[in-house]
């Protein structure tokens, strides 16, 4: 399968503070990615489809001046939380397409906690 | 209503058992399916795509009802290892998917 490596792997910060995530597909090029945010016990939610070159979109009910994404290069999009909150706190996964049959390689996530 | 809906369990297996359960899907567009592994605080790993002909990867077997909107994994001869939550994946199109919350199996020895 694809690789899709992000980092870092777990982020403690202070609230008001803002966090950047990489996300890299190391043997592919990719020209959409997809960031997900997990809560314990929960299943993953889709935030945003990252696009090489153009806007990210969003889904509903996700803040994109608070999540902002940033796809610059064919294997590198970017998650920046701004001004994060406790209630930011969570796993979020990056992920790309891979193959004809669309399958979706996730990186190893981000655990981010929010003081 | 859950876009995808499983059952959390958890489902205690004695090891060397059979386990199967289902995860049922409401859109009826979705266009492919995937089983994917996750162990705790760890990314989804994919396990195998889920077509209507059945599909059986060795000790594991998915298949797809597309009438009754379900999709069913089978573990056979159950090992220790095979512990860990089970997310069941719907394709839209367009790459996007949407997961269950997933079923968490618990492999006793």
């Amino acid at each position: 399968g694809a690789v899709v490596s992000q980092h870092p792997s777990w982020v403690i910060c202070k609230s008001g503070t803002s966090v950047k995530i990489e996300c890299r597909s190391l043997d592919f090029q990719a020209t959409t990615m997809f960031w997900y945010r997990q809560f314990p016990k929960q299943s993953l939610m889709l935030m945003a489809t990252s696009n090489e070159g153009s806007k990210a979109t969003y889904e509903q009910g996700v803040e994109k001046d608070k999540f902002l994404i940033n796809h610059a290069s064919l294997t590198l999009s970017t998650l920046t939380v701004t001004s994060a909150h406790p209630e930011d706190s969570s796993f979020y996964i990056c992920s790309a397409i891979y193959g004809g049959d669309e399958k979706l390689f996730f990186g190893s996530g981000t655990q981010l906690s929010v003081l | 209503r859950k876009e995808v809906e499983q059952d959390p369990g958890p489902f205690n297996v004695p090891e060397g058992a059979t386990v199967a359960f289902n995860c049922t899907y409401s859109n009826s567009a979705s266009q492919s399916f995937f089983w994917y592994r996750q162990d705790c605080r760890k990314e989804p790993k994919l396990l195998m795509s889920v077509y209507s002909s059945g599909n059986e990867d060795g000790r594991f077997t998915a298949q797809l009802n597309r009438a009754s909107q379900y999709i069913s994994l089978l573990i056979r001869d159950s090992k220790l290892s095979d512990s860990a939550t089970y997310l069941c994946a719907a394709n839209r199109g367009w790459g996007k998917f949407q997961f269950g919350a997933g079923t968490q199996v618990v492999v006793t020895p």
